[in-house]
């Protein structure tokens, strides 16, 4: 079957650095991966897409690639800052649905 | 533009009751989806619509029922609500175009007591 594994250890790191997300998927690649932040109390929201065949996407702090050698996206949140804090949710697009990942919590200190 | 809103935010039921969740989009989107989101489980899709007036199961559907009359609701009801349904049950909808976001409500907070 087809799923989307992240790590559910919570990611400490300090304000400025860069933090860095992995997203791991079996079986076949998808046609695209898309990646949301989730604050508490509230539902996600989307941030970027990346294709199969695009390596790399960028968004102003963020960046997100795709490697369907290592079945892996990588999201990167460059400059980071405590406002950055949340929970990034990775889905792989399935015909007309999507299957998540149960997400990684992102925690910025000062 | 309110975009996905769901009703209500929070509800406690006893076991063995009854509820409808509301889902409304304003962006004339032709699918919508019903998930839920418990501590380590991530998103799992209960029911979705292609359209008004289809419904299709997901990942989780046993124990919930939807309904599709109109284009922007989406009903989620739950028959005789169990204690294992407790959870946090989001509404999505989408344009169906490959490229596009699924769009999210804020949830719903569901406790059977």
């Amino acid at each position: 079957s087809q799923k989307i594994e992240q790590n559910s250890e919570a990611l400490n790191i300090q304000e400025g650095k860069t933090a860095t997300l992995t997203c791991n998927y079996t079986n076949y690649s998808p046609a695209y991966l898309q990646w949301y932040r989730q604050d508490p109390g509230r539902g996600p929201v989307f941030l970027l897409l990346i294709r199969e065949n695009e390596k790399e996407k960028r968004k102003e702090r963020l960046k997100v690639t795709f490697d369907t050698t290592l079945k892996q996206s990588l999201f990167h949140i460059t400059a980071s800052q405590p406002a950055d804090s949340a929970t990034y949710l990775c889905a792989r697009g399935n015909t007309d649905k999507l299957i998540f990942g149960t997400g990684t919590r992102l925690q910025v200190f000062p | 533009n309110a975009g996905v809103t769901q009703t209500p935010k929070f509800r406690v039921l006893k076991t063995g009751q009854s509820m409808t969740l509301l889902c409304a989009q304003d962006m004339n989107h032709e699918y919508m989806y019903w998930y839920r989101q418990d501590p380590g489980m991530g998103l799992r899709l209960i029911h979705y619509s292609v359209g008004e007036g289809t419904t299709a199961k997901g990942e989780v559907p046993d124990g919930y029922n939807v309904s599709r009359l109109k284009k922007q609701n989406f009903l989620l009801g739950l028959e005789s609500a169990a204690p294992s349904q407790t959870s946090v049950y989001f509404c999505a909808s989408w344009s169906g175009q490959g490229s596009q976001p699924q769009h999210f409500g804020d949830g719903t907070r569901l406790s059977i007591l």
